[in-house]
């Protein structure tokens, strides 16, 4: 089983649509969440982090549930700009910051 | 937007040739990272440094070799490159007790 599991997708939804991800983690013991956006063929970057209280950053929110270990994004009013893969990522724990990566879900925005 | 530099971007080689992929950030980032992905794949932590003369192995098992003789500078050896090394190599740095990493834009890795 991976260590962090998310739906691969495509998502694909019109412009104005809302749409939202989950992604699953194992490691009972991570600390810290975060989504990462990565373009077709570019490198990944920091979207938001998820915290326990829950977090929002305009049309994008993120929701964290310890209990059932898995996290969600959500993204309101989609553009088209929106297209990418997100990235689930969890902090694993241990001194020196180590990020567990999830395969991601593609989002695919069209007109 | 990050100031993380990786060459080549992109690199064809024949098998057996060794190669050193650079990466350079000047944010002054203690901690550096390497990761290789494949198309629609996750990444995979194979190397990381905590500073200078720091390097440690990552979770995935890699035939290359780092170094850290200073700060800004990760470069990523491999001795005898196969065709089983084509991938996407990305590079990354965070502060010391930042979580937040930042990445460079990859070197795309041929070898035929």
């Amino acid at each position: 089983r991976k260590e962090v599991e998310q739906d691969p997708g495509p998502f694909n939804v019109p412009e104005g649509a809302t749409v939202a991800f989950n992604c699953t983690y194992s490691n009972s013991a991570s600390q810290s969440f975060f989504w990462y956006r990565q373009d077709c063929r570019k490198e990944p970057k920091l979207l938001m982090s998820v915290y326990s209280s829950g977090n929002e950053d305009g049309r994008f929110t993120a929701q964290l549930n310890r209990a059932s270990q898995y996290i969600s994004l959500l993204i309101r009013d989609s553009k088209l700009s929106d297209s990418a893969t997100y990235l689930c990522v969890v902090n694993g724990g241990g001194g020196y910051n180590k990020l567990i990566f999830g395969a991601g879900t593609r989002l695919a925005v069209h007109p | 937007e990050a100031d993380i530099y990786q060459t080549p971007r992109y690199l064809v080689i024949g098998t057996g040739k060794k190669i050193t992929l650079e990466c350079s950030q000047t944010m002054g980032h203690d901690k550096m990272y390497w990761y290789q992905q494949d198309p629609g794949m996750e990444l995979h932590l194979i190397h990381y440094s905590y500073g200078v003369n720091s390097t440690e192995k990552g979770d995935l098992s890699s035939e290359s070799t780092v170094s850290r003789i200073r700060t800004e500078h990760f470069p990523l050896t491999l001795e005898s490159a196969r065709p089983s090394h084509t991938s996407q190599y990305l590079c990354a740095s965070s502060e010391l007790r930042g979580e937040t990493q930042y990445f460079g834009p990859g070197t795309r890795l041929l070898v035929l």
